[in-house]
């Protein structure tokens, strides 16, 4: 079956200028999570959706960043006013129904910020 | 703060080595330990532990849990070239939600 996809693959921006990065979790998983991970460094969590619930944004680094999701489908990460230090793989995840499971990773989305 | 600290940063042996990966963690409360491999992008699930003294194995692979001494460790025997990745540990910290805590990770690199 089809697993997490992520679009664009990459994204090069100018300092200033917002960016949309796309995430579809896989079919039916109910929790979907966002993290970013700089070079050479681990996973930052940022921010969790579960269902209907209000999503968990306690890592988002600051107000520039926001992210939607509709339902148990597609969610959107969107960083607003972008900084050189945005630049990073932001990695998107999903699980069936989150706490416990297993969480499955799409191939990320490199951004780099000129 | 929570924290996860892999050891050693990076590690360099010969195809048919055996390597052991370590990761230590410090947190409030604890859920479960993940181990994760990353070839490109998207980490690979390898492993999730729960509980102390149990050994995981898949393979080639295997790793074991400390929750005493707050570590776990990941092994790989009989090293490929297709083993060559960044080994992520991970902790649940019981959080609500799943919310992993990372460590850096590990690069390993298998030469033939």
């Amino acid at each position: 079956g089809a697993g997490v996809s992520q679009s664009p693959s990459n994204k090069v921006t100018e300092k200033g200028k917002d960016v949309e990065l796309r995430c579809d979790p896989i079919s039916g998983h109910t929790a979907l999570y966002w993290y970013r991970q700089r070079l050479g460094q681990g996973l930052e969590f940022l921010i969790y959706f579960q269902g209907n619930s209000a999503p968990d944004k306690s890592g988002l680094p600051s107000d520039r960043f926001s992210a939607e999701r509709t339902g148990e489908s597609v969610s959107t990460l969107t960083i607003q006013r972008t900084q050189q230090e945005d630049s990073a793989v932001y990695l998107c995840a999903s699980s069936p129904s989150g706490f416990t499971d297993t969480q499955y990773f799409g191939p990320g989305t490199r951004l780099t910020v000129l | 703060e929570d924290k996860v600290v892999q050891s050693p940063l990076s590690l360099v042996v010969h195809e048919g080595d055996t390597v052991t990966l370590n990761c230590s963690y410090e947190v409030t409360n604890f859920r479960s330990l993940l181990w994760y491999k990353q070839e490109k992008k998207a980490p690979t699930f390898l492993f999730m532990l729960t509980s102390s003294g149990i050994e995981k194995k898949s393979g080639r692979l295997s790793s074991i849990l400390d929750k005493k001494e707050l570590f776990s460790i990941l092994n790989i025997t009989a090293t490929q070239t297709g083993d060559s990745a960044v080994y992520l540990c991970a902790v649940d910290p019981l959080q609500g939600a799943q919310k992993l805590v990372f460590g850096q990770g590990t690069r390993l690199t298998i030469n033939p």
